[in-house]
Formats: structure tokens, sequence, C-alpha cells
């Protein structure tokens, strides 16, 4: 059964850049049958979708954050990473890692979410 | 930028209610539609993809449809286990992804 599961640090000072990893088990994150994607969710409010990822390496992002926004997937590892930089108060959330399947391009297997809290 | 407004925000329906919840595109989005449920403390669930290709092991009385700008989502007959918050989500083949602000839905 395919797992994802999100790790890294919860806690980042602002300016500074925010770095997450989803690590992918029970299955190959190089499918040609999915995209795998992040979305974040700060407290207390609706989702909000990051980027995309095929295991090529093709990268697909929300236009509101491209410019502080860096996708990569590591195939060797089983792992796609999110880079979020200039971090501020408003990128406080929980952030989940998910996978897309194509065609369908709705997430139907998520991680458990971390939290991420943005404070000096 | 194509803008999804789900209606209403919140509401509130009694065990065993036909509820419906719209999600209504800025332009046309063909079937590109999927809704999700998220209990409190909990993970998103996908229910519908595709505005209304039911996700296996999601129970019937949930269903979707709509096309084009309009979408519906209808829990036919409520349960007290449907207390959640519901998000609608479009994409293309661009893979441009957006969610509703969700709908929060409460047992009277």
């Amino acid at each position: 059964q395919l797992q994802l599961q999100e790790s890294g640090p919860g806690l980042v000072k602002p300016s500074e850049t925010l770095s997450l990893t989803c690590t992918v088990s029970g299955g190959s994150i190089s499918s040609s049958s999915y995209y795998w994607g992040w979305i974040r969710q700060p407290p207390g409010k609706g989702l909000e979708w990051i980027g995309s990822i095929y295991y090529s390496g093709s990268t697909y992002y929300n236009p509101s954050l491209k410019s502080r926004v860096t996708i990569s997937v590591d195939t060797s590892k089983n792992q796609f990473s999110l880079k979020l930089s200039s971090v501020t108060a408003a990128d406080t959330a929980v952030y989940y890692c998910a996978r897309l399947p194509i065609p369908s391009l709705a997430f139907d297997i998520w991680g458990q979410g971390t939290m991420v809290t943005v404070s000096s | 930028d194509i803008q999804m407004t789900q209606s209403p925000s919140s509401l509130s329906a009694s065990v065993g209610d036909r509820v419906t919840i719209t999600c209504r595109a800025s332009q046309g989005i063909s079937n590109y539609l999927a809704w999700y449920q998220q209990k409190p403390g909990k993970v998103p669930k996908l229910l519908i993809y595709a505005a209304s290709t039911l996700q296996s092991g999601v129970p019937s009385r949930f269903s979707g449809s709509g096309s084009g700008t309009d979408f519906t989502l209808t829990i036919s007959s409520l349960q007290p286990e449907d207390v959640a918050t519901y998000y609608c989500q479009k994409y293309n083949s661009a893979l441009s992804i957006t969610f509703g602000q969700g709908t929060r839905l409460e047992i009277k």
C-alpha cells in the first residue's frame, strides 16, 4: 500500500528557506502514471496548491508562489522535495505531499502533513 | 487565472437531509473538477474526480455533477460522520490546480 511521509524542520526563521521532503513507500515515484504534489493549509484556513512534479523532473507551480518555490525529485531515493524561499509568517501552515494520478489529476493519496511555523 | 467559488461557505443540516454544495468556475473547465472531504484535524480525502466519478471506497450517498462552470456535490442522506469541510478543486492539462475556499458542514 502506497504511503507518503513528509519530513523537515518544524520551525523556520523569517527570510530563510523552508525545506521539506516527501518519501514515497510501497510504490515507485518513477511510475509514468502519476504526478506528485505539495499542498499547504494555514491554520484555520483552506487548501492551497503549491506545485507538482513528474518523475522526469517537469515541474508546475502555483503562479502566486512560483518566484519562491522549487520542487525537485530524487528517483534513487523515491523522494521529492519542496523548497520555499524568503518565508514570512504567512507561510506558516501544515504542508502535505500527495499523489496525483494521470489523467484524473485529483490528489488520491496524501501524507499525514507536517506543521511548519515561521517565527524568529 | 481561473477562480473557484464555493457556496455556501457553511451550512447546517439534519441527519437524513439531502445536502448540496456548489462550486462555480470563473471560466469553463469541462469536467476537470474534484471534491474532497476534510474532517477536523484530519487529512483531506478524495471523494469525487472528473466531476462525477466516485473514488473507490466512498459511500454511494455522495455524488457529483456538472460540467463547464457549475458543479455540485450532493449527499443524498446526511450522516453524522459527514461533518467536515468540503473543497472543490479544478485542474487542467497544464496542471494548473486551484481549490475552492471550502464549505463547512455541520449537523443541526
